[in-house]
C-alpha cells in the first residue's frame, strides 16, 4: 500500500552511461514532481507535471528529460551522466498544483556516477 | 541572498526540552510554509503547514508565522530522541503561472539527548 515508490532505489553506474529513474503514485494525485538532494543535503525541485502536462521546469540540464505517461506515473531519463549528477532523486505528488497542498515524497533514488 | 535560510545546526536539546526551530524567507509574497522532518537515510514527511499569520498547534509541535518579519518557526515541546533529524524549512513563492514550487531551505539538524 506504498503510497508513492521508485524504482530502483540505488543506482550506481559509470560516467557517460544513460539511465532511467520511475515513480509512481496510488494517491490519486493529479500532479507530481522531481527533486534533487545533493551531497548537502539541498532539495531542489527541477521539474513538475500536472495531469501529465509540464508545469514547472527548473534550470536543468537538457540530458534530463522527464517524462509521464499517465498522472500516476513519473519517469525521469538522464543521458550522459556526470558525475555531478551524483545525488539522491525524490520523486513527489500532490493532489493538485495548489501553493497549498502538501507533497508526499516518495522513498528517493540513490544515484552514483562513477 | 538564499531564498529560505536555516542554520545548519546542529541543535542540542536534552530530553523533555522545547526545541525551536527558525526558518526566513526573501520572497515577501510567499504564500505557504512548511515544516519537512527527514531522517537519516530517508524522504522528507510533513510535519506542519501554515499559512496565515500566528501560530498553529498539532500535539507536541507549534508553527508559528510572521509574514511581515517573513519568518517561520517550528517549536517541538517535550523534545524525544526519535525527533532527532533534519527539519527543513519549505516554502511556496509566488508561481507565475501557478504551480506548487516548493522551495528548500538547507535543514536544521536537530539532537536529543539523553
Amino acid at each position: 500500500d506504498t503510497a508513492v515508490s521508485q524504482t530502483p532505489k540505488y543506482l550506481v553506474t559509470q560516467m557517460g552511461n544513460d539511465k532511467s529513474i520511475k515513480c509512481e503514485q496510488n494517491l490519486g494525485h493529479d500532479t507530481m514532481y522531481w527533486y534533487k538532494q545533493d551531497s548537502k543535503k539541498f532539495l531542489k525541485i527541477m521539474f513538475s507535471y500536472n495531469n501529465k502536462e509540464l508545469i514547472i521546469n527548473e534550470t536543468v540540464p537538457n540530458r534530463f528529460s522527464p517524462k509521464s505517461p499517465d498522472k500516476a506515473h513519473l519517469n525521469l531519463h538522464i543521458n550522459s551522466l556526470e558525475l555531478g549528477d551524483s545525488a539522491v532523486y525524490f520523486c513527489a505528488s500532490s493532489q493538485k498544483p495548489s501553493s497549498t497542498d502538501t507533497q508526499y515524497f516518495g522513498p528517493g533514488t540513490r544515484l552514483t556516477v562513477l | 541572498q538564499k531564498e529560505v535560510e536555516q542554520n545548519s545546526g546542529p541543535l542540542s536539546v536534552p530530553e523533555g526540552a522545547i526545541a525551536s526551530l527558525n526558518c526566513t524567507y526573501s520572497d515577501r509574497v510567499s504564500q505557504s510554509f512548511f515544516w519537512y522532518r527527514q531522517y537519516s537515510g530517508k524522504s522528507p514527511e510533513l510535519i506542519m503547514s501554515i499559512y496565515s499569520n500566528g501560530d498553529k498547534e498539532d500535539g507536541r509541535f507549534t508553527a508559528q508565522l510572521n509574514k511581515a518579519s517573513q519568518y517561520v518557526s517550528l517549536l517541538i515541546r517535550d523534545s524525544q530522541p526519535s525527533d532527532s533529524a533534519t527539519y527543513l524549512c519549505a516554502v511556496n513563492p509566488r508561481v507565475t503561472g501557478g504551480g506548487n514550487k516548493l522551495t528548500f531551505g538547507t535543514g536544521t539538524q536537530l539532537k536529543v539527548e539523553l
